[in-house]
């Protein structure tokens, strides 16, 4: 199975500041149809996860465009310009190319500094 | 408005059994594949099974710590998945998630999850 590696694991950001989360992937997430299906999730405490992003830089809708996703072949970032309150929480990291599994990171803390 | 809601958890013995049920509306449920993550208590998020929609074929896929005891299935005339869980192990304690789950442009939804704590 694919492992997914994020770091950091935990991340101190001032409000209004950027903020970058890597995920690196143990194989190559280009599938057979040349797309790449790796998704970022932020889940914020006490909620559900939400998906923010899809095949890498896709913003799914109501998504702010301060986040932005960015990546290819085993290597992708997100990117959340100018932190705000409300980008508290983990951000997952999932890859959907060698399903079944579905594998996610270990999960990003991000906490205002 | 867009509702998945998982009921069903609860605490049970080791080597028990539970039956996890998720209804759904405000979208085409016959359409959607469908799948359970699970979530341990301080952890992260761990997809648990799958199952497509009829029109694909309606089979399932399951991750290894879980394959062979648990079992995903649906009810298209009821708008509902369900995960039967067998042979439960303390280490099955966690949050369980139904989600759209997916990797393409297809809209992503969740439930606010429900809780199994498997524990003597």
């Amino acid at each position: 199975d694919v492992v997914m590696t994020q770091s950091p694991l935990s991340l101190p950001v001032t409000l209004g500041q950027p903020a970058s989360i890597s995920c690196r992937s143990s194989q190559s997430l280009v599938y057979s149809d040349g797309n790449i299906y790796l998704n970022w999730f932020q889940q914020r405490p006490g909620q559900s996860p939400r998906r923010l992003i899809y095949m890498v830089s896709n913003r799914d809708s109501g998504v702010p465009d301060r986040f932005s996703g960015s990546g290819s072949g085993t290597d992708f970032t997100l990117k959340i310009s100018r932190v705000e309150a409300e980008d508290v929480g983990v951000y997952y990291c999932m890859e959907a190319t060698h399903w079944p599994p579905y594998t996610f990171g270990q999960g990003t803390k991000l906490e205002i500094k | 408005e867009v509702q998945l809601v998982e009921s069903g958890g609860g605490l049970v013995n080791p080597g028990g059994s539970l039956r996890l049920s998720c209804a759904a509306s405000g979208f085409t449920f016959t359409d959607a594949w469908m799948s359970w993550v699970r979530q341990a208590p301080g952890k992260g998020l761990e997809w648990v099974g799958r199952i497509k929609t009829k029109t694909d074929g309606g089979t399932t896929d399951y991750a290894a710590p879980v394959k062979g005891r648990f079992t995903v299935s649906r009810d298209d005339s009821k708008n509902t998945l369900y995960l039967q869980m067998n042979s439960l192990k303390t280490e099955d304690t966690a949050v369980y998630y139904c989600s759209t789950l997916n990797g393409v442009p297809l809209n992503d939804y969740w439930g606010p999850g429900t809780l199994v704590t498997v524990s003597s």
